[in-house]
């Protein structure tokens, strides 16, 4: 079965600070890739999907990932955070059978 | 638009109770549904997924149990509730067709037992 490892389990920065959060995944099929975003107190929501085509997405809220296949990743990442962003982010693969597979998360928590 | 609803949001259950959280979505038709356990530091693990009335399937042994008796209706159930069932459990739907369709969740429910 794929697994999914997210490489920071905390992250603390300012605001205007730039953000990166790390996803590898181990499957060496044709994937679709997600990550979801967990807001305190609210649901989790889609922040934006890859599945094929320009490995440059661009999700809502600034935010975007970049996959890169030779490396197994889809690092995510916002160049200027806000406090707003705090929450906590989870990323996820599907190999084309329904179910999803998610890492740990990484909570982000962005100090004004 | 199409929602999503899971109730109860809390639930506090003595061990060896009966369990019974239901989820139900509104503004589609047909819609894969999921039952997810969420823990902290371990995201979210996969419990339940169903293509349609009455076909589960399970992901993980366990002592709990899912049925969908109704297109847009997931029950996650146990007869006899343990210690470790105590969790926070999610609910999420997807469109039907692609495989890769994103999945949208409800606002969970934080199950204590005592």
């Amino acid at each position: 079965a794929q697994s999914v490892s997210q490489h920071n389990h905390h992250v603390i920065l300012s605001e205007a600070a730039s953000l990166e959060l790390g996803c590898n995944y181990s499957y060496g099929g044709t994937v679709n890739l997600f990550w979801y975003v967990q807001y305190p107190g609210q649901h989790l929501q889609l922040l934006l999907k890859y599945f094929s085509g320009d490995p440059l997405v661009k999700g809502i809220k600034g935010f975007e990932a970049e996959f890169i296949k030779s490396k197994f990743s889809f690092n995510l990442r916002k160049p200027s955070v806000q406090w707003s962003d705090t929450a906590e982010y989870f990323c996820a693969v599907n190999v084309g059978d329904y179910k999803l597979s998610f890492g740990a998360g990484t909570t982000v928590t962005v100090r004004a | 638009s199409q929602t999503i609803h899971q109730w109860p949001a809390t639930l506090v259950q003595p061990v060896g109770s009966p369990l019974s959280l239901e989820c139900t979505v509104e503004g589609t038709s047909n819609p894969n549904l999921y039952w997810y356990r969420q823990a902290a530091g371990r995201g979210l693990q996969l419990l339940f997924y169903s293509v349609g009335i009455g076909q589960i399937s399970s992901e993980v042994p366990q002592n709990l149990s899912a049925s969908r008796p109704q297109d847009r209706q997931f029950i996650l159930s146990s007869k006899k509730l343990l210690l470790s069932d105590s969790g926070f459990y999610l609910c999420a739907w997807s469109a039907q067709g692609l495989s890769n369709q994103p999945q949208h969740f409800g606002d969970g429910t934080r199950l204590s037992i005592l």
